[in-house]
């Protein structure tokens, strides 16, 4: 069965530390896209990045950064001096065989001043 | 701007009520999917549609149903509103008919069932 699993259901911080957020994810298939979301207060989910199985070089957008290891089975999300405005919800998503995502549960991520 | 519409943000309703939730996409996306979200719990799919009058089910279809009689237009209706229907509902779209596209969210509409 595929899953994902995001355990960390809420992370404080204060502003400028670096935070992690986990994903772990389950899946038979060979071929599979793996994806962050962000939701801010506003409500709406906001893709952040998507990553293909066949892919493993982390990537970097500015302070964000993203760790992919088959291994694992890890997708993990770091922000690097977090900023008030990182406060959402993430969401780490798999797809599921080409029809539609799987997400986790979400990790509530608060950065207060 | 790519844009999903959501008919309202807040809806109240009664106990066996008809509901209906629009969701309109202006990116001539072929995937549409409806979403409840709940605390603790995430994201749940209830339908999706890759195509005009096509649907599929999702993992938690009991109690809704839906329509897509045109492209840009994906309706989710609850047929008697039940309680336990009280949720956030989440449209949203991808182009192709791949799921592994970005998807493009609605802002959500927020219905309480007293």
């Amino acid at each position: 069965a595929q899953k994902v699993t995001q355990a960390q259901t809420e992370i404080s911080v204060v502003e400028k530390e670096d935070v992690t957020l986990d994903c772990v994810y389950e899946t038979r298939d060979t071929t599979y896209y793996l994806f962050w979301y962000k939701q801010p207060p506003s409500g709406e989910l906001v893709f952040l990045i998507r990553r293909n199985s066949f892919d493993e070089q982390n990537e970097i957008s500015g302070r964000y950064s993203w760790n992919f290891q088959k291994s694992t089975s890890s997708f993990n999300f770091t922000i690097t001096a977090s900023q008030v405005v990182d406060s959402a919800v993430y969401f780490c998503a798999l797809d599921q065989a080409g029809t539609a995502l799987i997400f986790g549960k979400g990790t509530t991520l608060s950065v207060s001043s | 701007d790519v844009k999903v519409t959501q008919s309202s943000r807040y809806l109240v309703k009664r106990t066996g009520e008809k509901v209906f939730l629009e969701c309109v996409q202006d990116m001539d996306h072929e995937n549409m999917f409806w979403y409840r979200q709940d605390p603790g719990l995430g994201l749940r799919l209830i339908y999706f549609s890759y195509d005009v009058k096509m649907k599929e089910k999702g993992d938690i279809p009991e109690g809704y149903s839906v329509s897509r009689e045109k492209k840009e237009r994906f309706s989710l209706i609850l047929e008697s509103a039940s309680t336990n229907q009280t949720s956030m509902y989440l449209c949203a779209s991808t182009f192709g008919l791949n799921s592994y596209n970005e998807q493009f969210f609605g802002p959500g509409t927020r219905l309480t069932v007293l």
